[in-house]
């Protein structure tokens, strides 16, 4: 079955260390997407990339990095610049198109030790 | 600005009670409307796009409808199973324009 895939499911961060989140699809989408979601909020967009080797910043890119090395991956390095790491992180593949839905993984749960 | 407001923040209903989720929302080109619904501790699950007024779109106690300024997700006879928190978002130029979210509870 066709999907993405994000790992792990929980991550714990202690202070001064950098994470990285795996998100991995076989939807063969050119599209993917790392978006934050905290509490009583939309998801807010941290970075996009529409083909591989390039990416965009969203509007809370501070403090996280990506790349785009193949089509299929596209993790997400959370620094220790990013103070407020706890969040809930889905990644989304998508065609490039707006008018064409995006689709998510089940997440990874960031804490704090 | 770009912006999607979904109201309410929550809705309990009872099994059977019918009701409507709104979605307003101020995007300049808007390329589609987009209804996901997400269960706790898993990513959103698509289920609908319109694209133009007047549109409407079904999936079992599910409708969805269009207007040039709102979408409204009617949920006809509910179940326990349709607890979830419902997302709607708009696309304009490449990205997505996300609301807040309604959470929907439904008790036996």
């Amino acid at each position: 079955d066709g999907g993405i895939t994000q790992s792990p499911k929980y991550l714990f961060r202690k202070e001064g260390q950098n994470v990285t989140l795996s998100c991995e699809q076989n939807l063969n989408h050119d599209a993917m997407y790392w978006y934050r979601q905290d509490p009583g909020q939309g998801l807010r967009l941290i970075y996009y990339s529409q083909i591989v080797n390039d990416f965009q910043k969203g509007d809370i890119a501070e403090g996280y990095s990506v790349s785009r090395e193949k089509k299929e991956s596209f993790p997400l390095t959370v620094t220790s610049a990013q103070k407020n790491p706890t969040a809930f992180y889905l990644c989304a593949s998508s065609i490039v198109r707006s008018d064409q839905p995006q689709h998510f993984g089940d997440g990874t749960r960031l804490s704090i030790l | 600005e770009d912006q999607v407001t979904q109201s309410p923040e929550a809705l309990r209903l009872q099994e059977g009670e019918s009701s409507s989720l709104n979605c307003s929302y101020t995007v300049s080109g808007l390329r589609g409307l987009f209804w996901y619904r997400q269960d706790p501790g898993k990513g959103p699950e698509f289920l609908f796009t319109l694209y133009s007024a007047g549109e409407e779109k079904e999936k079992e106690r599910l409708k969805a409808t269009l207007t040039k300024k709102e979408s409204f997700l009617h949920i006809t006879a509910p179940k326990p199973e349709d607890s979830a928190t419902y997302l709607c978002a708009a696309g304009s130029n490449y990205q997505l324009i996300w609301g807040a979210g309604t959470k929907l509870i439904i008790k036996p």
